[in-house]
């Protein structure tokens, strides 16, 4: 099945500063590719997702690039504030015409901490 | 608010009780998933509907577990005998025909065995 590896785990930024997050995938059949951001006790929310069409995704500060010869995403966060803390976990999904499997696959979660 | 609603939002529950969560998707989406999240990683996925049809389970999903949706609307999942290591966020996420890989997350229920 789908693996998903994302880092770092960790990352302390100072506000302003830019932010990245690194994930890797196994399954080269993978072709959506979303960012959650989760805040302590809420649900996770989607900022920005990619489809393997498309090499880069740009939404106001966030980007999101996508290499599948690498079989590798990153998500890019500019001009970070401190409302930009939270939990961001990247996934995988493999989603075919006809027969559609939908199934998430998530990485392990980036802690980001963005400091006045 | 018409996003996803999970009841109970928290349960505690003693090892080898039943429990049962529910789950109410965006109106007119028809397909729902089911995930279990423990602190500090990533959602995993559990098992997942279109309409009324349980299309996949996760080996994760024991026999102790069960899901239901009969009416294709809201969905059900039930934990029997549960077991300490049950304790998690479980979560429910929705997604729309046409548009199915974007996935829409419920706040979740936080499941306390003691």
């Amino acid at each position: 099945g789908e693996n998903v590896e994302q880092h770092p785990s960790t990352l302390s930024v100072q506000e302003g500063d830019s932010a990245v997050i690194k994930c890797t995938y196994s399954d080269s059949a993978s072709n959506y590719f979303p960012w959650y951001k989760q805040e302590l006790g809420k649900r996770p929310q989607l900022i920005i997702d990619i489809r393997s069409n498309v090499g880069e995704k740009k939404d106001q500060r966030i980007a999101v690039t996508l290499n599948k010869t690498a079989k590798h995403f990153s998500l890019h966060i500019t001009e970070t504030q401190p409302e930009d803390s939270a939990v961001y976990f990247c996934a995988a999904s493999r989603n075919a015409g006809g027969t559609s499997y939908g199934k998430l696959t998530f990485g392990q979660g980036t802690i980001l901490t963005v400091h006045p | 608010d018409t996003g996803v609603s999970q009841d109970p939002r928290h349960k505690i529950t003693k090892r080898g009780q039943n429990v049962t969560f529910r789950c109410d998707p965006i109106s007119e989406h028809n397909r729902l998933y089911w995930y279990r999240q423990t602190l500090g990683q990533g959602p995993e996925f559990l098992t997942y509907f279109q309409n009324e049809a349980q299309l996949e389970k996760s080996r994760l999903l024991s026999d102790r577990f069960s899901a239901e949706r009969p009416k294709g609307s809201f969905s059900t999942l039930e934990i029997q005998r549960t077991e300490q290591g049950d304790s998690a966020m479980y979560l429910c996420a929705s997604s729309l025909r046409g548009n199915q890989e974007t996935q829409y997350f419920g706040p979740g229920t936080r499941l306390l065995v003691l």
